[in-house]
């Protein structure tokens, strides 16, 4: 059964970095069928993609975001990782990390969600 | 690329079926046969209950059925449960390896 699970602070001031890791467990994250995901959800709000990252390491980034966002992976470790810079209030939101089945461009598997605030 | 539109909340007594609407356009829903569904209930993860605008993932009841016409996507909930009430979410390619989330629609059983 694939695990999947956030970690990092859950406090962030403004104009600071974000940074969230997200570890898989029960399956391998070097595996040609997946995409690995971040997707954010502000308080009472809708869920937004913010990118994903191949385990070859090729990225793709929500244009919005894209200025400030790096995804990143670290196949010995099955991590993958999230820094989205300059943040603001906007960006406070729970963040989910998911795995994106490549063939059918869905995300199947899901984190619990990590709730980061951005606060002086 | 903006958010596809749902409307935000739909409701259905016990045994009825309850239908949402997803609207994007061309270049996302209308262009692409990758329109997914996923429920979430209060304080938890999305749940994946539709792929591909109408098949559904392995375990998933088949009273979750999905539809495509146009650029608008619909999820017909069936026979609904008191379980079904959760939030609802659409999703699709959008090309150029973008994606795009509806707004969400709050299911409520009465």
């Amino acid at each position: 059964q694939l695990q999947l699970q956030e970690s990092g602070p859950g406090l962030v001031k403004p104009s600071e970095a974000l940074s969230l890791t997200c570890s898989v467990s029960g399956g391998p994250i070097r595996s040609s069928s997946y995409y690995w995901v971040w997707i954010r959800q502000p308080p009472g709000k809708g869920l937004e993609w913010i990118g994903n990252i191949y385990y070859s390491g090729d990225t793709y980034y929500s244009p919005s975001l894209k200025s400030r966002v790096t995804i990143s992976v670290d196949t010995s470790k099955n991590q993958f990782s999230l820094r989205l810079t300059s943040v603001t209030a906007a960006d406070t939101a729970v963040y989910y990390c998911a795995r994106q089945i490549s063939a059918w461009l869905a995300y199947d598997s899901w984190g619990q969600g990590s709730l980061v605030t951005v606060s002086s | 690329q903006s958010a596809l539109t749902q409307p935000p909340s739909a409701s259905g007594s016990p045994g009825q079926s309850v239908t949402i609407s997803c609207t994007g356009t061309s270049s996302d829903i209308g262009g692409y046969n990758y329109v997914s569904w996923y429920q979430q209930h209060p304080g938890k993860a999305p749940k994946f209950i539709i792929y591909e605008v109408n098949k559904r993932p392995s375990g998933v009841p088949d009273r979750f059925s999905g539809s495509k016409s146009g650029n608008t996507a619909s999820l017909t909930v069936s026979g609904l449960l008191a379980e079904d009430e959760a939030d609802y979410y659409c999703s699709s390619y959008a090309g150029n390896s973008n994606y795009v989330f509806g707004t969400g629609t709050k299911v409520t059983v009465l």
